[in-house]
């Protein structure tokens, strides 16, 4: 069975502050999503990474894809409230399926 | 164009019960997918539906079933409910395949009592 673990589970900073989310897994996946789900909502894709060691920016967020396409990182810089939600990475492993993280619940207070 | 929606956004049922949510996907996509989120567990996967036919199944009891409709629209059933049942249930869709970017709904918040 292919798992995503996703550490932390839950963080609440202080707007400003910079941040890692990690997803780590022992199987080997062809791309990895990640998601962003607010409150009342679905999550809402943020963006895909295919290559092994890929880095994508997207605003104050940085994403890497492992080397080995195992893990993958979601940095954030200078968090603001609204970035505040549940951060899901999913994975396909190839089973024509996606594996989802259980996701981290990050709060940016002001 | 119109996103996923999702009906009913609430629904409260007592154990045994059985119930119907609904899903129509973003116009031009073939492929309607559920999943099940709880704080426990997050997000689980329950079916995949194509072309009005299942084409991927998660690790659910055959109390969970669903179809898809001509239009894509698709339909998702819980019968003889249980309190482990409460959950957020998503609805997403995609172009083609399930592995591609899945736009989701809002979701159908269902509490059992």
């Amino acid at each position: 069975t292919q798992l995503l673990e996703q550490s932390p589970q839950f963080l609440s900073i202080q707007e400003g502050e910079n941040l890692t989310v990690y997803c780590n897994s022992s199987s080997v996946f062809s791309s990895l999503q990640w998601y962003r789900q607010e409150p009342g909502e679905g999550p809402v894709l943020l963006v895909t990474v295919v290559t092994g060691g890929e880095v994508k920016k997207l605003k104050r967020l940085t994403f890497q894809f492992g080397d080995a396409r195992k893990d993958s990182s979601l940095h954030i810089t200078a968090a603001q409230p609204g970035d505040t939600g549940l951060y899901l990475c999913a994975g396909d492993g190839g089973s024509e399926k996606l594996v989802f993280g259980k996701g981290m619940k990050l709060t940016v207070n002001p | 164009k119109a996103g996923v929606t999702q009906t009913p956004r609430y629904l409260i049922k007592t154990r045994g019960q059985q119930v119907t949510l609904s899903c129509s996907p973003i116009s031009g996509h073939r492929s309607v997918s559920w999943y099940q989120q709880t704080p426990g567990q997050g997000l689980q996967f329950l079916f995949e539906y194509f072309s009005e036919t299942q084409r991927n199944k998660g690790n659910f009891p055959g109390r969970f079933s669903g179809r898809q409709f001509s239009n894509s629209r698709s339909e998702m059933n819980v019968s003889t409910l249980e309190l482990g049942d409460s959950a957020l249930y998503l609805c997403a869709s995609s172009p083609d395949r399930l592995t591609d970017t899945q736009y989701f709904g809002p979701g159908t918040r269902l509490t059992v009592l």
